[in-house]
């Protein structure tokens, strides 16, 4: 299995930009979770995904961000226009079932200039 | 809110030392709680732990929760140098499938 992919891995993009992540979860995996990482806030829930269907996108920083999940093997977390205080690692994570832990991806280094 | 707390932040030991690193949490409906390591990628899973008083064993690594007190502790015998890492602590809570994270605790083993 080649476990959680994320594609780019690393983003460096201009302020007013938009940028797209994407992410293909393990197969099987049933629920997709969106973290940012920084060192000041640590691990933070973005928004995540069951069955295909948003969940609780009640950490989405606000409306600049979007997540969708079109089918099982894929989404993408879209930020529009991005801002500097953007930058982050974003991690997508799958797992099946509430019994397991997660796997995450490699992650996504956004730098906004 | 739900809170995870992690303690110490920072931790530098010498190969060979003993580390115990701390978790406490208040959360809403308890599932379970997880530990993972992460290096310089993704977090990596390490235990999962949901009953009081098990102790959950792999090698040199091994974690237990306490549930009427509301903490865990993941301890490392016979450090090495590859142990260094940022150790994360997790809770999953009843009917809600996110997981609420730590801010982990940075170890750093030299040698």
């Amino acid at each position: 299995d080649a476990g959680v992919i994320q594609s780019p891995r690393h983003e460096v993009t201009e302020m007013g930009q938009e940028v797209t992540l994407r992410c293909k979860p393990i197969s099987g995996h049933n629920s997709l979770f969106w973290y940012r990482q920084t060192m000041m806030r640590g691990l933070e829930l973005l928004i995540y995904f069951n069955n295909n269907v948003p969940i609780d996108d009640s950490g989405m920083p606000e409306d600049r961000f979007s997540a969708k999940m079109p089918n099982a093997s894929f989404s993408t977390l879209k930020i529009q226009p991005s801002e500097p205080r953007d930058s982050a690692v974003y991690f997508c994570a799958s797992r099946v079932g509430q019994l397991y832990g997660y796997t995450f991806g490699s992650g996504t280094r956004l730098t906004v200039v | 809110e739900d809170k995870v707390v992690q303690s110490p932040l920072s931790l530098v030991v010498h190969e060979g030392d003993t580390v115990t690193l701390n978790c406490s949490y208040e959360v809403t409906n308890f599932r379970s709680l997880l530990w993972y390591k992460q290096e310089k990628k993704a977090p990596t899973f390490l235990f999962m732990l949901t009953s009081s008083g098990i102790e959950k064993k792999s090698g040199r690594l091994s974690s237990i929760l306490d549930k009427k007190e509301l903490f865990s502790i993941l301890n490392i015998t016979a450090t090495q140098t590859g142990d260094s890492a940022v150790y994360l602590c997790a809770v999953g809570t009843q009917g809600a499938q996110k997981l609420v994270f730590g801010q982990g605790t940075r170890l750093t083993i030299n040698p």
